[in-house]
């Protein structure tokens, strides 16, 4: 069964320093998007990408935080900049489809650890 | 600004009672729902879901009830199976803000043998 990866499984980084999270959505998927889920919270939704740009983006996806897809397989996000609060569960996913009809498959997500 | 949200933060089950779970939401708008499951170190996999124009799902063990009305829906897992023990979050979509979802903060449901 298809799935969608991401890597790297845990993340540690330095306040203030750029990390780059990826994810190989499934390969025929059209839509694209990151959530986070800090420890104990909700899943917040970040961004979504069609068509090589962002369709939207919630008010937790500042000018610190980018997304890209550099080649036909990958699906990044940069944050630029990192802060204690950016530490999370960031979750890739990706559907075919664009209306909530169409079920967004979810990576495995990457623990993003800022000290 | 929580749209969706579940009010149960635990729940525990014995092995073949019916586990409910419940989710409620405030956005009127919200026209497609979702149950997602999620065990530990994994990310959220499709469980369910509904439609408004419908009122009842159901998938095998699992069902899904919406009361538009209420602005509630419910999963019913039966019976219940110790591999069901896990965190299930609810999520919410309107058609007019295309594809992102809303989740509730999760339900953790354990099953006991």
């Amino acid at each position: 069964e298809p799935e969608v990866t991401q890597t790297p499984s845990h993340q540690v980084t330095q306040m203030g320093q750029e990390v780059i999270l990826r994810c190989v959505p499934i390969s025929n998927h059209l839509y694209f998007y990151w959530y986070r889920q800090i420890l104990g919270q909700k899943v917040e939704f970040l961004v979504s990408f069609y068509n090589n740009e962002i369709s939207e983006k919630s008010e937790i996806f500042d000018d610190q935080f980018s997304v890209e897809r550099p080649d036909g397989s990958n699906f990044t996000l940069k944050i630029r900049s990192t802060k204690l609060e950016d530490s999370a569960m960031y979750f890739c996913a990706s559907s075919w489809g664009t209306t909530g009809a169409y079920e967004q498959y979810f990576g495995p997500g990457t623990r993003l650890t800022v000290t | 600004d929580q749209q969706v949200k579940q009010n149960s933060p635990s729940l525990s089950v014995q092995e073949g009672r019916i586990s409910i779970l419940n989710c409620d939401y405030t956005n009127s708008m919200f026209d497609y729902f979702l149950w997602y499951k999620k065990y530990p170190a994994e990310g959220p996999t499709f469980l369910i879901s509904i439609s408004s124009i419908k009122d009842k799902n159901e998938d095998g063990r699992f069902t899904v009830f919406l009361n538009k009305s209420a602005k509630h829906l419910s999963l019913h897992i039966v019976p219940s199976q110790p591999g069901d023990s896990a965190v299930y979050f609810c999520a919410a979509s309107a058609s007019n803000t295309g594809n992102q979802f809303y989740f509730g903060t999760g339900t953790s449901l354990t099953v006991i043998p």
